[in-house]
């Protein structure tokens, strides 16, 4: 059984540009949570998608986005990236209600 | 509001002590589910264990035990026996209905010294 995967592993982006971080869900999964970790912080929730329509969001701004895929895989992108968006994203993958197992993380670096 | 409560920032111990890690949460729901998972130095949350509101019942699993008090509002996570291996930062999460979004304590940094 494949787990959680996500690319890149690291990211170094400007103030301003826009980024695109990438999740695979593992085998059988059909939804997909985002998750935010601040450096010494506990994860934040981004938004979830389940069945490629969002499925609840958390107390971010509209300048970050996702999708997901017939392939239950997602991606989550933030536009005009702003220093403090500097941190590990998690993608969780999950079965109708059950346990997120979560991916390694993609950690980014806006200067 | 839901949330999650974490009050030891840092817990460092010797091999071989045991541990406790105290998680307080807070929720006006009759139903939902409490965790914890580990985080090693490679970032990965690691899944430990899922316990519903409705299940009360102490749980051990080699050397981790959990104990679960719904009146004080409490999931405490011991580790028997600790290794160095055990050294990661611990979180405790509540999931709220209906998305099941996982909220999140501010972790303990658990350190086992040899």
């Amino acid at each position: 059984e494949t787990g959680v995967t996500q690319s890149p592993t690291h990211l170094i982006k400007t103030r301003g540009q826009q980024v695109t971080l990438r999740c695979s869900s593992q085998s059988g999964h059909n939804t997909v949570s985002w998750y935010q970790q601040a450096l010494g912080q506990g994860p934040q929730f981004i938004f979830q998608y389940y069945r490629e329509e969002e499925n609840g969001r958390g107390n971010f701004p509209p300048r970050f986005s996702g999708l997901q895929f017939p392939n239950y895989s997602s991606e989550l992108n933030v536009n005009a990236l702003e220093l403090d968006d500097s941190a590990l994203y998690l993608c969780a993958s999950s079965g109708a209600q059950d346990t997120q197992y979560f991916g390694p993380g993609t950690r980014l670096t806006v200067l | 509001a839901q949330k999650v409560t974490q009050a030891q920032t840092e817990i460092s111990v010797v091999e071989k002590e045991d541990v406790t890690l105290d998680c307080v949460y807070e929720t006006r729901d009759t139903t939902y589910y409490l965790f914890w998972y580990k985080q090693p130095p490679s970032g990965e949350l690691v899944f430990l264990i899922r316990r519903n509101s409705f299940d009360e019942q102490n749980e051990i699993s080699g050397r981790y035990s959990w104990n679960f008090q719904k009146s004080t509002s409490s999931f405490n996570f011991t580790i028997t026996a600790s290794q160095v291996v055990d050294s990661a930062v611990y979180f405790c999460a509540l999931s709220e209905a209906p998305t099941d979004k996982l909220i999140f304590g501010t972790g303990t940094r658990l350190q086992v010294f040899p």
